[in-house]
């Protein structure tokens, strides 16, 4: 059974950074894809950054290029978010999904940030 | 990328069906058929209901249908429950690992 677990989450000021982490099982980690997505409250889903398999191809929203850094470590099935310049819009719950196809198969249970001054 | 266009809100009476729509371009609903749809209930992670447009995961009542015209998909549920009072998402493949979601709709069963 497919399990992802998100940690790292909390409560920071404007300006700070942050790193979340995604730790999965059940699954092959190395053969695919991962996937941030963020939900801020009271709003939709969005695709935050996506990593392949083997890190050859990252993708991220125009909302945070420049700012957050998609890894992975294969050897310990965990995928990461690193996030600086942390600005009030980027206050969400942060999902980490997977999908062996097109879609996303499962879902973590989130992690909040909160970020206030 | 654009997100994809749903009504905010639906809602329909109990044994009643309703549709949600989806409205995309030719670069995701309309070019690809990696049409997916998602539950959401409060405080919850989403939860795959269709894929690939029309295709139901193991254990999702076939109350639940997706499908597809053009650039505009759409998922039916039948025989409405007042579990099924959640929020729901559409979301596309568009390439490159990448997929694209609809704003959301409310639906309430009243």
């Amino acid at each position: 059974q497919v399990q992802l677990v998100e940690s790292g989450g909390g409560v920071v000021q404007p300006g700070t950074s942050l790193r979340l982490s995604c730790a999965a099982s059940g699954f092959t980690f190395s053969d695919y894809p991962m996937h941030w997505v963020r939900q801020a409250p009271g709003k939709g889903l969005e695709c935050v950054a996506i990593i392949s398999r083997d890190a050859n191809y990252i993708y991220y929203a125009d909302s945070v290029k420049g700012r957050f850094t998609i890894s992975r470590d294969n050897s310990k099935n965990t995928v990461y978010l690193q996030m600086h310049s942390l600005r009030v819009e980027d206050a969400a719950v942060y999902f980490c999904a997977w999908g062996s196809q097109y879609y996303f198969e499962s879902w973590g249970q989130g992690t909040l940030l909160t970020v206030s001054s | 990328q654009s997100a994809l266009t749903q009504p905010r809100s639906v809602s329909g009476s109990p044994g009643q069906s309703v549709t949600i729509s989806c409205a995309g371009t030719t670069s995701d609903v309309g070019g690809y058929n990696y049409v997916s749809w998602y539950q959401q209930h409060p405080g919850q992670a989403p939860k795959v209901m269709i894929y690939d447009v029309t295709k139901r995961p193991s254990g999702v009542p076939d109350r639940f249908s997706g499908s597809k015209s053009g650039k505009t998909a759409s998922l039916t549920i039948s025989g409405l429950q007042a579990d099924d009072e959640a929020d729901y998402y559409c979301c596309s493949y568009v390439g490159g690992y990448s997929f694209v979601f609809g704003g959301g709709t409310k639906l309430t069963v009243l």
